[in-house]
């Protein structure tokens, strides 16, 4: 069972391009969380989506940043005009669906953006 | 806002000692988490303690919970330079979902040396 991918793992954007990072949640998995964590600092969360729905974004900047977990295909978390403040490693993290009893969340190995 | 705050910020030790971290929270929580990063790398969840345990044991790691006291310690005993990381507590805020978004805080960077 392969856990949780993410790609692509290292992303040099200029500052105005778009970034995209794309998260693939563990088989069976139908919850996909997004978290970014700057240079020596813990992980904060960003938005948490099951399929085809937000469920919480309430940590996610109100403007240029999105995301979307659609019926089919990865997780997006998707950085518009992007500015040098983004550059931090992007986290995703996927967990099982509610009354399977497991409450862990599973952590892929991140996107680092860099902003030039 | 910070839910865990990790003590110490750095620990440094010597192979084959034991090293403790502590974890202090804020709200109330059904369960507390640890999970250690390697320098560079993903999370790895080491253990999970629910509100109803006072103490879990898995390999090496002792994890205790204190409700009263709303902290939290990690124990590694017997140190291996492999332990060289960053650890994290982190407690779900229970929102919707399985069990909504998770809090961590700073970690503490422990430096094992051979």
């Amino acid at each position: 069972n392969a856990g949780v991918m993410q790609n692509p793992r290292h992303l040099v954007r200029r500052r105005g391009q778009e970034a995209r990072l794309r998260c693939s949640p563990m088989k069976g998995h139908s919850h996909v969380y997004w978290y970014r964590q700057l240079p020596e600092e813990g992980l904060k969360f960003m938005v948490y989506l099951q399929k085809e729905n937000i469920i919480d974004e309430s940590g996610m900047p109100k403007e240029r940043f999105s995301a979307e977990f659609p019926k089919e295909g990865p997780s997006i978390l998707r950085i518009q005009q992007v500015v040098r403040g983004d550059s931090a490693a992007y986290f995703c993290a996927s967990s099982p669906p509610k009354g399977t009893g497991s409450v862990e969340q599973y952590f892929g190995p991140g996107t680092r953006l860099t902003v030039t | 806002s910070q839910q865990g705050e990790e003590d110490p910020q750095a620990l440094s030790i010597q192979e084959g000692e034991n090293a403790t971290m502590n974890c202090s929270y804020k709200t109330s929580i059904n369960n507390l988490q640890w999970y250690r990063q390697n320098s560079g790398r993903g999370l790895v969840h080491l253990i999970l303690i629910r509100s109803n345990e006072r103490e879990k044991h898995s390999g090496r790691l002792r994890v205790t919970l204190d409700t009263s006291k709303k902290s939290s310690s990690l124990l590694i005993t017997a140190s291996r330079a492999a332990d060289t990381a960053s650890y994290f507590c982190a407690t779900p805020t229970g929102g919707g979902g399985s069990q909504g978004n998770l809090i961590f805080g700073k970690g503490t960077k422990l430096s094992v040396k051979p």
